[in-house]
């Protein structure tokens, strides 16, 4: 079936460091693939997303580009904040008979100090 | 805007104990969801529902009961809560899932679940 592998955390950096959080997938056909964000005390919220291979998501800095060949789909950030303290899940959807459901990772959790 | 409001926030339950988690959404969306999210596994999908009067079972349904009698409203109960029910509840909405771009889904801030 499918599956989403996101590398573990807890990941921990400075302000204005580079962020990456990687993200790979198994999937039968050619899913879409998101990046979920989960900030302290609230529900998830879509960040970003792609629906094709070599598509680039992008949203508040953050970047992640569809990779076919590889079947990954990393979350990039040139220069943190401490605001981006947060869960972030990679997640994708693909059909399966009438409905289309997320299957997520699980989950990486960041912490950016001043 | 209200989005999706789920209640209650937090809940503390025996062993053997019955509740119901109430999600509601004012966007009209067609499709509703119950996941679970534990430490180290992110979200699991319990129910969903494809529109008003179905449901439909998801990756971890056993335990769980779900109806969608009101296309706003998704109740999910559990009859006979035990520990390994302990979690955070998040209920999700969309307006479809269809391969368009508006994949997207809306989701409550959650239900803390405690069963003892």
């Amino acid at each position: 079936g499918d599956s989403v592998t996101q590398m573990e955390g807890p990941v921990t950096l400075s302000e204005e460091a580079f962020l990456t959080i990687n993200c790979t997938y198994t999937a039968t056909g050619y899913p879409s693939l998101f990046w979920y964000v989960q900030y302290p005390g609230e529900g998830l919220q879509l960040l970003l997303k792609a629906t094709k291979a070599d598509d680039k998501g992008s949203n508040k800095g953050f970047e992640a580009t569809y990779r076919k060949e590889t079947t990954s789909f990393h979350l990039e950030k040139g220069s943190v904040q401490v605001s981006d303290s947060a869960v972030y899940f990679c997640a994708l959807s693909e059909g399966r008979g009438s409905a289309r459901q997320l299957t997520f990772g699980s989950g990486t959790q960041l912490t950016v100090l001043p | 805007n209200a989005g999706v409001t789920q209640t209650p926030k937090f809940r503390v339950l025996k062993t053997g104990q019955s509740m119901t988690l109430l999600c509601a959404q004012d966007m009209n969306h067609e499709y509703m969801y119950w996941y679970r999210q534990d430490p180290g596994m992110g979200l699991r999908l319990i129910h969903y529902s494809v529109g008003e009067g179905t449901t439909a079972k998801g990756e971890v349904p056993d335990g769980y009961n779900v109806s969608r009698l009101k296309k706003q409203n998704f109740l999910l109960g559990l009859e006979s809560a035990a520990p390994s029910q302990t979690s955070v509840y998040f209920c999700a909405s969309s307006y479809s899932l269809g391969h368009t771009s508006n994949e997207k889904l809306f989701f409550g801030s959650g239900t803390q679940l405690s069963v003892l």
